[in-house]
């Protein structure tokens, strides 16, 4: 199974600042059709988990342009360019090249 | 889009309970679905994958043997059925689209004596 490692897991930010998480995969992620299927989700307390990236870069309908996704290979990356309020969450890679789909362990952004 | 899952709730170790997920939306025939699910204060753990005509359906080492992922295409709906359930099942089991683009609010199952 491809293990996804996330850091930090955890991340005091202030208002207004940028913001970095880390997603390492034990294996490569390019699948056989060419594509790398990693996704970032964001999931707010009490709330389901949101996709925010998929396919490592593209931002789904309705997530502010402040998010970004970037990576190839193991190595990904969500950038949040200014954090703001409503981005405090736990946020979650995911890989979906390999069966079983698995999950980063989450990091933790909150507001300094 | 919606995705309504319903019939979680408390059950004592060894009991069954089936999980229904309601879709809406979105043409839902074509869709490969998951469920993932989310232990109390936990990250998110994949359960199991079904294809858009059923043909190939994948589990979880932790959850195979014991539970059935099915769907009805017709009725725009999917089930997972649980049994032979331990402690270590409770969870909130969401049913998500194939690379999470849809999610639905979760239903909560808790096993427990």
């Amino acid at each position: 199974d491809a293990v996804m490692t996330q850091s930090p897991l955890s991340l005091p930010v202030t208002l207004g600042q940028p913001a970095s998480i880390s997603c390492r995969s034990s294996q490569s992620l390019v699948r056989s059709d060419g594509n790398t299927y990693v996704s970032w989700f964001q999931q707010r307390p009490g709330q389901s988990p949101r996709r925010l990236i998929y396919k490592v870069s593209n931002r789904d309908s309705g997530v502010p342009d402040r998010f970004s996704g970037s990576g190839s290979g193991t190595d990904f990356t969500l950038k949040i360019s200014r954090v703001e309020a409503e981005d405090v969450g736990v946020y979650y890679c995911m890989q979906g090249s390999q069966r079983p789909l698995t999950f980063g362990g989450g990091t933790k952004v909150e507001i300094k | 889009v919606q995705l309504v899952e319903s019939g979680g709730g408390l059950v004592k170790p060894g009991g069954s309970l089936r999980l229904s997920c309601a879709a809406s939306g979105f043409p839902f025939s074509t869709y490969t679905m998951n469920w993932v699910r989310q232990a109390p204060g936990k990250g998110l753990e994949w359960v199991s994958s079904i294809s858009s005509n059923s043909v190939a359906i994948y589990y979880a080492d932790s959850v195979k043997g014991r539970f059935t992922f099915s769907r009805d295409n017709a009725q725009n709906t999917l089930y997972l059925q649980m049994n032979s359930l331990r402690a270590e099942d409770t969870a909130v089991y969401y049913c998500t689209s194939a690379y999470g683009g849809y999610w639905g609010q979760g239903t909560l199952v808790t096993v427990s004596s």
